[in-house]
């Protein structure tokens, strides 16, 4: 089956520093990407959307220039947490899709901003 | 707008009891896809179900089952004789067609006791 891999899957910075996360999908080409953020207790919440080679695409209230989003290829996206503080302290999930029926969902990634 | 509301925040049963969650959806388009997500403490998102907009056809894998009716908008699981395995947050999810975007409800947290 499809498999996503999200690294690292827990990371601790200090604030000010930034932090890069990893979305690689395995065994298949994802034509788009997703990034979501989980706080303690509620819901995921959509933050962007990429496509390869295009720019991503945020969602109202995300900070585009704080939460950097790169998809280089069809394999591979990542998320850099700008300047991170300790209010960007989240669950971190990407997912990825070829099509609107089916979504792999990487393994998450805690992020702790001290 | 939100699209998927699932009421129940928390439900509290005793193992062995059966335990139904309900989940209500909104939207515009005939083409859509449902889906369930389990989420344990660890954090990783479980796949249960997809259930495209033309299938209303209800289905029952081991304990889970799922009920989707197009005319109340609703697309309910019930776990059967629950465990205490079973205790985690689930989530309901739509996608449109139209729309890469998969949208979640707010998850309702399920504690089975021994």
């Amino acid at each position: 089956g499809a498999v996503v891999s999200q690294h690292p899957s827990r990371v601790i910075c200090k604030s000010g520093t930034s932090v890069k996360i990893e979305c690689r999908s395995l065994d298949f080409q994802a034509t788009t990407m997703f990034w979501y953020r989980q706080f303690p207790k509620q819901s995921l919440m959509l933050m962007a959307t990429s496509n390869e080679g295009s720019k991503a695409t945020y969602e109202q209230g995300v900070e585009k220039d704080k939460f950097l989003i790169n998809h280089a290829s069809l394999t591979l996206s990542t998320l850099t947490v700008t300047s991170a503080h300790p209010e960007d302290s989240s669950f971190y999930i990407c997912s990825a899709s070829r099509d609107a029926d089916g979504y792999t969902f990487g393994s998450g990634t805690r992020l702790t901003v001290v | 707008a939100q699209k998927v509301t699932q009421a129940q925040t928390e439900i509290s049963v005793v193992e062995k009891e059966d335990v139904t969650l309900d989940c209500v959806y909104e939207t515009r388009d005939t083409t859509y896809y449902l889906f369930w997500y389990k989420q344990p403490p660890s954090g990783e998102l479980v796949f249960l179900i997809r259930r495209n907009s033309f299938d209303e056809q209800n289905e029952i894998s081991g304990r889970y089952s799922w009920n989707f009716q197009k005319s109340t908008s609703s697309f309910n699981f019930t776990i059967t004789a629950s465990q205490v395995v079973d205790s985690a947050v689930y989530f309901c999810a739509l996608s449109e067609a139209g729309d890469y975007k998969l949208s979640f409800g707010a998850g309702t947290t399920v504690t089975v006791r021994a």
